[in-house]
């Protein structure tokens, strides 16, 4: 079974800081990952899809890498502002799971002025 | 163009109520889900339509019944709702099954007392 895990929990930064934010699962066998945001008290908004195939994405300040044999990935957040204070989770679309995204539970960054 | 749109966004209701969550998309999507989420389990799958005129159940299907009405509509039923659906609801779409960046609604917030 699919399990996906974001570590930290919680990140607090100052602003202007590069950050990263981790994110790993226990089967390599996916057909890609995502990244999402989630403003409180919002939906959550997709901000990279990296395919299986792929190693990197890039938009804008984002960078995700993905890395499937260890299974892992991170979002990399250049120059951050305050504005991207909010919670990031990953989910991961792995083949045994029939094509169901398996979510972590989020990674709650804070940027402060 | 509004997206996903979920109503209601807060409803309270006593154990035992029934009701249902309405989900409409305007992009044209094949693919419809519908997810809860809670503190400490984050986003978990209740049902899916991968096309119009299918249903599957998710994760957590147990209490909960969905309807696919049209290719812009699906919506959820709790027919005798227990303190335990107390959750955000999320309402998402993507363009196929599968393989697909995920839009996701603003969530409904449902207390049952």
């Amino acid at each position: 079974k699919q399990e996906v895990t974001q570590i930290p929990a919680a990140l607090s930064v100052p602003e202007g800081e590069n950050l990263v934010l981790n994110c790993s699962f226990t089967d390599s066998a996916i057909y890609n990952l995502q990244w999402f945001r989630q403003d409180p008290g919002k939906g959550l908004t997709s901000l990279l899809l990296i395919q299986s195939s792929q190693r990197e994405q890039t938009s804008g300040r984002l960078n995700a890498s993905l890395d499937k044999s260890s299974g892992r990935s991170t979002l990399y957040i250049a120059a951050s502002q305050p504005g991207d204070s909010a919670t990031y989770l990953c989910a991961v679309n792995s083949y045994n799971q029939g094509g169901k995204l398996i979510f972590g539970q989020g990674t709650e960054l804070s940027v402060k002025p | 163009n509004a997206g996903v749109t979920q109503t209601p966004k807060f409803q309270v209701l006593k154990t035992g109520q029934s009701m249902t969550l309405q989900c409409a998309q305007d992009m044209n999507h094949n693919s419809m889900y519908w997810y809860r989420q809670d503190p400490g389990m984050g986003l978990r799958l209740i049902y899916y339509s991968a096309s119009e005129g299918t249903t599957d159940k998710g994760e957590v299907p147990n209490g909960y019944n969905v309807s696919r009405l049209n290719k812009r509509e699906f919506s959820l039923r709790l027919e005798s709702a227990a303190p335990s659906q107390t959750s955000v609801y999320f309402c998402a779409s993507s363009e196929n099954w599968g393989n697909e960046k995920l839009f996701f609604g603003s969530g409904t917030q449902l207390s049952v007392l």
